[in-house]
């Protein structure tokens, strides 16, 4: 069984600039959600994925979007990159509709910093 | 609000000594879900522990257990007889019936030889 993979899993970008994140999720899970976790805090929630529709959003700006592909792989991006966007951006796949089952597997991040 | 509180940023333990992980949570849900998860330096999460609001049982695997306490809102992690490879950070997560996990802000745990 394939567990969830990240790439890449560290990038440096400048301010303004855009970036890609993408995530492959555990075979057999229909459902990805992306969390950002800032260094020494707990990983923050931005959107959830199910059936390649977004189905639940945490408080982050319009600027950060997602996608879900068929195959239940999934991306994240981020437009007009800030300082404070540096962090971890963890991917989390999940079998359950819409998430319910609570239990989350997850990758080993993306470590982004902004120069 | 749904809010969970870890309020031991740092412990450090020596080998063998047990030691007790706290967590409070907050929400006004009847029906949640509470989770522990370790994150080693690596950076992914590791599901350690999932338990609904229904379940006050204690559970014990090895030498990890968890005591739920809803009258308190406190779902505290025991690990006895520490090991250097139990050091990571560890958070605790609360899910009611939004789409999202709620973590708290995790404590690092340093267990010394």
């Amino acid at each position: 069984e394939t567990g969830v993979t990240q790439s890449p899993t560290h990038l440096i970008k400048t301010r303004g600039q855009q970036v890609t994140l993408r995530c492959s999720s555990q075979s057999g899970h229909n459902t990805v959600s992306w969390y950002q976790q800032a260094l020494g805090q707990g990983p923050q929630f931005i959107f959830q994925y199910y059936r390649e529709e977004e189905n639940g959003r945490g408080n982050f700006p319009p600027r950060f979007s997602g996608l879900q592909f068929p195959n239940y792989s999934s991306e994240l991006n981020v437009n007009a990159l800030e300082l404070d966007d540096s962090a971890l951006y963890l991917c989390a796949s999940s079998p359950g509709q819409r998430g319910n089952t609570g239990e989350l597997f997850f990758g080993e991040g993306s470590r982004l910093t902004v120069l | 609000a749904q809010k969970v509180t870890q309020a031991q940023t740092e412990i450090s333990v020596v080998e063998k000594e047990d030691v007790t992980l706290d967590c409070v949570y907050e929400t006004r849900d009847t029906t949640y879900y509470l989770f522990w998860y370790k994150q080693p330096p690596s950076g992914e999460l590791v599901f350690l522990i999932r338990r609904n609001s229904f379940d006050e049982q204690n559970e014990i695997s090895g030498r990890y257990s968890w005591n739920f306490q809803k009258s308190t809102s406190s779902f505290n992690f025991t690990i006895t007889a520490s090991q250097v490879v139990d050091s990571a950070v560890y958070f605790c997560a609360l899910k009611d019936s939004s789409y999202k996990l709620i973590f708290g802000s995790g404590t690092r745990l340093l267990v010394r030889p």
